[in-house]
């Protein structure tokens, strides 16, 4: 079964630092990737996803992510956060010829200070 | 933006009681997709629904859990006798295209409702 894993459950940071949350997944065939961020008390949404093409994927809010097949990752980066970044951030992977479901990962808790 | 809409967004019942979840999807989606996340852990796909009938379901779905979409607009999640481990955020996703790869196959995810069993 496909699993995602996400390290560092818990990131503090102060504004204007750079934030990078890892990714690594472990099925071995064609995915898609998800980055989806959670904003206390809203739901889940979409910062970015990679299908193909391009492995830098920018997505909402200054955040991109990059894809390395070698690696079997799909880490994130900000390179300023700010203190509306603070929420927690998920990675999810769907394999392109297996099933529909979502696999995430453990989800960041990342806490901007400011 | 279209916004998938769940109902309510905090749930209290006894263990033993039925609850039903309530999910309005985005209007011209056909997927549908009820998620969970028990406290400290990862959000678990439950089940997903297609053209009326289930298409796929995890092994947490298990008898005691049934999905419906009643009226053509909404998408209900029913546990029939709720026990303590199944508190936890539910959350329902809708997508227009189950095809990974296409460009609309993104999933937008509701506001999930809290359920806690006492």
């Amino acid at each position: 079964a496909q699993s995602v894993s996400q390290h560092n459950h818990h990131v503090i940071l102060s504004e204007a630092a750079s934030l990078e949350l890892g990714c690594n997944y472990s099925y071995g065939g064609t995915v898609n990737l998800f980055w989806y961020v959670q904003y206390p008390g809203q739901h889940l949404q979409l910062l970015l996803k990679y299908f193909s093409g391009d492995p830098l994927v920018k997505g909402i809010k200054g955040f991109e992510a990059e894809f390395i097949k070698s690696k079997f990752s799909f880490n994130l980066r900000k390179p300023s956060v700010q203190w509306s970044d603070t929420a927690e951030y998920f990675c999810a992977v769907i394999s392109y010829y297996g099933n529909n479901r979502l696999a995430f990962g453990k989800g960041n808790q990342v806490v901007v200070i400011p | 933006e279209p916004e998938v809409t769940q109902t309510p967004s905090h749930q209290v019942t006894q263990m033993g009681q039925e609850v039903i979840l309530r999910c309005v999807p985005i209007s011209n989606h056909l997927y549908f997709y009820w998620y969970r996340q028990i406290l400290g852990q990862k959000v678990e796909f439950l089940v997903s629904f297609y053209n009326n009938e289930i298409s796929e379901k995890s092994e947490i779905f298990d008898d005691q859990f049934s999905v419906e979409r009643p009226d053509g607009s909404n998408f209900t999640l029913k546990i029939r006798s709720t026990k303590l481990e199944d508190s936890a955020m539910y959350f329902c996703a809708s997508s227009e295209a189950g095809q990974q790869g296409a460009d609309n196959y993104g999933y937008t995810f509701g506001s999930g409702t809290r359920l806690t069993v006492v």
